[in-house]
């Protein structure tokens, strides 16, 4: 067990509708990583927050954005989806944003997309 | 841009075998390489990670090699059991702004008893 929480561990929606992940970092870590893991597209970094601020951003669509709240925890959110966006979401923390800061992984939240 | 090769996609071994896998990273300005363990049903698991300044980094029967000049690196496992079966992912940092990791496409590991 990582220490990070991830929910809902399953979600079934269907195209362009709008779902919300929400993970829980570590205690003490504030630093927030969400990625995407797809059989086509792998483990891809999406962006990254720490201690509330956006720090980092990769290959995230303009249909998702992402927040991190004053208690640290962060939520992705995905709108008007479609059957690519159908993956393994994982949220990942870390204390700081030092380059060797240990990314800790949570155990995913399966998006299903009809 | 940002790009981290892995081969062997999938590897299959004997019990007790060992095992390699290898990485190469684009950009020079990366420092750290982390590797991951992915189960089934369960997200990555940091099992071993090596920094620039160091050529090599041993844990018990897993060890990683680095070389700099040529953006290689490698994950070497010894003696593998058949609870080594899973992914395994490397990675290489990324520092423009943020700690953000690029991730290989992923080794497919199977240990045969």
């Amino acid at each position: 067990d990582s220490g990070v929480t991830q929910t809902p561990k399953h979600l079934i929606t269907a195209t362009g509708q709008r779902v919300t992940l929400r993970c829980s970092p570590r205690s003490g870590d504030l630093s927030v990583y969400w990625y995407q893991q797809s059989l086509d597209q792998g483990l891809q970094f999406l962006i990254q927050y720490y201690n509330g601020e956006e720090r980092a951003k990769g290959n995230i669509l303009e249909r998702f954005s992402a927040q991190q709240f004053p208690d640290l925890h962060s939520e992705l959110n995905l709108s008007s989806l479609e059957l690519g966006d159908s993956a393994l979401y994982f949220c990942a923390s870390s204390v700081g944003v030092k380059e060797y800061n240990e990314q800790f992984f949570g155990p995913g939240t399966r998006l299903t997309v009809l | 841009g940002e790009n981290v090769e892995q081969h062997p996609s999938t590897l299959s071994v004997q019990e007790g075998d060992s095992a390699v896998i290898k990485c190469t990273y684009s950009d020079s300005a990366s420092n750290y390489f982390p590797w991951y363990k992915q189960e089934l049903g369960k997200g990555p698991q940091l099992i071993i990670d090596i920094r620039s300044n160091v050529g090599e980094k041993k844990d018990q029967r897993i060890a990683v090699t680095l070389n700099k000049t040529a953006k290689h690196f490698s994950l070497h496992i010894t003696e593998t059991q058949p609870e080594d079966s899973a992914v395994y992912f490397c990675a290489a940092s990324f520092m423009e702004y943020g700690n953000k990791l690029v991730f290989g496409a992923g080794t497919i590991l199977r240990v045969k008893s």
